[in-house]
């Protein structure tokens, strides 16, 4: 069954470290997005990307980025953590239909 | 003013009551409404999704709109404990511009 996966699940760093978040989908969808979820905020869109090599800033985009080298593959990167990056992270996937497809979410804490 | 409003709850009901929960929204350009349902530490899974105005039903779950009032509602009948989950609005304009609402958090008591 296609899936949508993401990597890891939980995460502790330290303010100032790079953190990569995986994020992989074999629904063959190419539109990918990631959101953050904090209490009180809902989800908010941080970088998106429609197909390979296309990337978009979202709402929240300062401190993150992301590349699409293939169509599976959305990684996000936190180029120097900072504690309000602190947060559950969702990547999702959409194709020709309504609605997203989530992750199961990777729970960052920045120390 | 956040272009999608929802009340974070927490609500908290009886099994077999009739749970109503609601969003108000700012932009007309709206044309798809969806709702999401989401479990403690999961991904938000797509419950209903509605085009333009209108009532949909699908079981327990019936989803409605008005775009002349900017406001959908989910009702959900008969609620079991297995409800219990966080449901979040969400709407687009059919540009991959899905806007979320804060979710409401809902507890069903046996």
């Amino acid at each position: 069954d296609a899936e949508i996966t993401q990597s890891p699940r939980h995460k502790i760093t330290e303010t100032g470290r790079q953190v990569t978040l995986a994020c992989h989908q074999t629904w063959n969808h190419n539109n990918m997005f990631w959101y953050r979820q904090d209490l009180g905020h809902g989800l908010r869109l941080i970088h998106y990307s429609y197909g390979v090599h296309d990337t978009n800033k979202g709402e929240v985009s300062d401190g993150y980025s992301v590349s699409r080298s293939n169509t599976e593959d959305l990684p996000l990167t936190l180029e120097s953590a900072a504690s309000s990056q602190t947060s559950v992270y969702f990547c999702a996937s959409s194709g020709q239909g309504i609605g997203y497809t989530f992750g199961s979410g990777t729970r960052l804490t920045v120390v | 003013q956040k272009e999608v409003e929802q009340d974070p709850g927490p609500l908290s009901v009886p099994e077999g009551a009739i749970v109503s929960l609601n969003c108000t929204y700012s932009n007309s350009a709206f044309q798809y409404f969806m709702w999401y349902r989401q479990y403690s530490r999961k991904g938000p899974e797509l419950l209903m999704y509605t085009y333009s105005s209108g009532n949909k039903e699908d079981g327990r779950f019936t989803a409605q709109v008005d775009k002349s009032s900017k406001y959908i509602s989910l009702f959900i009948r008969d609620s079991q404990p297995s409800d219990s989950a966080t449901y979040l609005c969400a709407m687009s304009g059919g540009n991959n511009d899905m806007r979320f609402g804060a979710g409401t958090r809902l507890t069903v008591k046996p």
